[in-house]
């Protein structure tokens, strides 16, 4: 079975850019979730998606945001990117709301210059 | 919010010996406890995680207790070896909310 692949692995971008991130759960998962990772504050919520809906909403601004397809796939996108944008964006897959493990896929390294 | 307190943030075990990693939430209602390991240059992978209705969960060499009165939970890793060499996070979630993580414990096993 597939585990949660996220694409690309790495992206270089310049301040002022927009960048998508992509995001496949594991097969007949239906939550998706992001989080990004940083050395200073560490495992942050981006926001869930389940069924196409966003479900909950972590404290960064609106140039953060994110969609759900129907075939679950997950999509997040950064607009007018910051230095401090630069992270491992993580997102994380779960069955569905009433299963609770959730398994991480690789991460997305966005570096900006 | 949930707040998720983790210590200690490093943490160097002789190969063999045990290690043990505390977190402490503050939401009562937190349900869900689980544990990741994260190695350099990949994602979390869940190792073992326990629900509010149970104190102790074991799988081989690791084991997780949770105390619900005293709002914490440890992960307790026996007979350590160089591949449990990494960092370590817990998490703390109430039903479907988000999972919110400890600062993570960078865990070296010393040969």
């Amino acid at each position: 079975k597939a585990g949660v692949t996220q694409t690309p692995r790495y992206l270089i971008k310049t301040r002022g850019q927009q960048v998508t991130l992509s995001c496949s759960p594991i097969s007949g998962h239906r939550s998706v979730s992001w989080y990004q990772q940083t050395p200073g504050q560490g495992l942050q919520f981006l926001f869930e998606y389940f069924s196409e809906t966003q479900r909950n909403k972590g404290n960064f601004p609106g140039r953060f945001s994110g969609r759900q397809f129907s075939n679950s796939r997950s999509e997040m996108n950064v607009s007018t990117l910051e230095l401090g944008d630069s992270a491992l964006y993580l997102c994380a897959s779960s069955l569905d709301s009433l299963y609770t493990e959730a398994f991480f896929g690789q991460g997305t390294r966005l570096t900006v210059v | 919010g949930e707040n998720v307190e983790q210590h200690p943030s490093t943490l160097s075990v002789q190969e063999g010996d045990s290690a043990v990693i505390k977190c402490t939430y503050s939401d009562s209602a937190s349900n869900y406890f689980p544990w990741y390991k994260q190695e350099l240059g990949k994602g979390p992978q869940l190792i073992i995680d326990i629900r509010s209705n149970v104190g102790e969960k074991k799988d081989q060499r690791i084991a997780v207790t949770l105390n619900k009165t005293a709002k914490h939970f440890s992960l307790h890793i026996t007979e350590t070896q160089p591949e449990d060499s990494a960092v370590y996070f817990c998490a703390a979630r109430f039903g479907n909310e988000k999972l919110t993580f400890g600062t993570g414990t960078r865990l070296t096993i010393i040969p």
